[in-house]
């Protein structure tokens, strides 16, 4: 069965400092990989999504993740992060069932 | 703006209530959710509609009903909730039924207080 594993549940990072986001998945079937997230009060925003192809993704916000077959990783990056980036990221990947299977919640707090 | 409208963004009901959760979308979508979010944790997949059936039900208890009136609407109706349904709703649709793509737009959820 596929799962999804985020290894913070919480990163504090300075305004303008990089910052990485950890997961990892595991899966038997094609690999379809995805980074949400969801800003205070809102709901959840597609950022990137790796389905084939190329393992380095970019997405909206600046926001970027690297597909790691042998790592089965999924990490999201940014390389200067705002105040405004402070939301909860979500991994997901797309079960055999066709749902989505989402990862505990990373908590990315951008401090001034 | 998100193209996702769902009402009441507030609802406070207490143990005995009857009320509706409405979900609103004119992206021409052919699949519609209901989740069940709660405070820290990620959202869980209630229902799934495709083509307004009703495609999934994850063994949701019988106090939550949804209803899919055309290929734009989605009601989930509320009787008789208990205080632990407390939680965000969020509603999302999507191409196709778990299309490979896998976005699903969301929309900005009701927020349900059941006293």
């Amino acid at each position: 069965a596929q799962s999804v594993t985020q290894l913070d549940s919480q990163v504090p990072v300075f305004e303008e400092a990089p910052v990485e986001l950890r997961c990892n998945y595991s899966s038997s079937v094609s690999v379809y990989l995805f980074w949400y997230v969801q800003y205070p009060n809102q709901g959840l925003q597609l950022l990137l999504k790796y389905l084939s192809g190329s393992t380095l993704v970019k997405g909206i916000n600046g926001f970027e993740a690297e597909f790691n077959k042998s790592q089965t990783s999924f990490h999201l990056r940014k390389p200067s992060v705002h105040i405004s980036d402070t939301a909860e990221y979500f991994c997901a990947v797309k079960g055999n069932t066709g749902k989505l299977i989402f990862g505990q919640g990373t908590t990315l707090q951008v401090k001034p | 703006d998100t193209e996702v409208t769902q009402t009441p963004k507030h609802l406070v009901m207490g143990m005995t209530n009857k009320k509706s959760l409405k979900c609103e979308q004119h992206m021409g979508h052919r699949a519609m959710y209901w989740y069940k979010q709660k405070a820290k944790k990620p959202p869980e997949l209630m229902f799934v509609y495709s083509y307004e059936k009703l495609s999934i039900n994850e063994s949701v208890p019988s106090r939550f009903s949804p209803e899919c009136p055309n290929s734009s609407l989605l009601n989930l109706h509320l009787h008789a909730l208990q205080p632990e349904d407390s939680a965000l709703y969020l509603c999302a649709s999507s191409q196709e039924r778990f299309a490979n793509t896998g976005e699903l737009f969301f929309g900005e959820g009701s927020r349900l207080t059941v006293l």
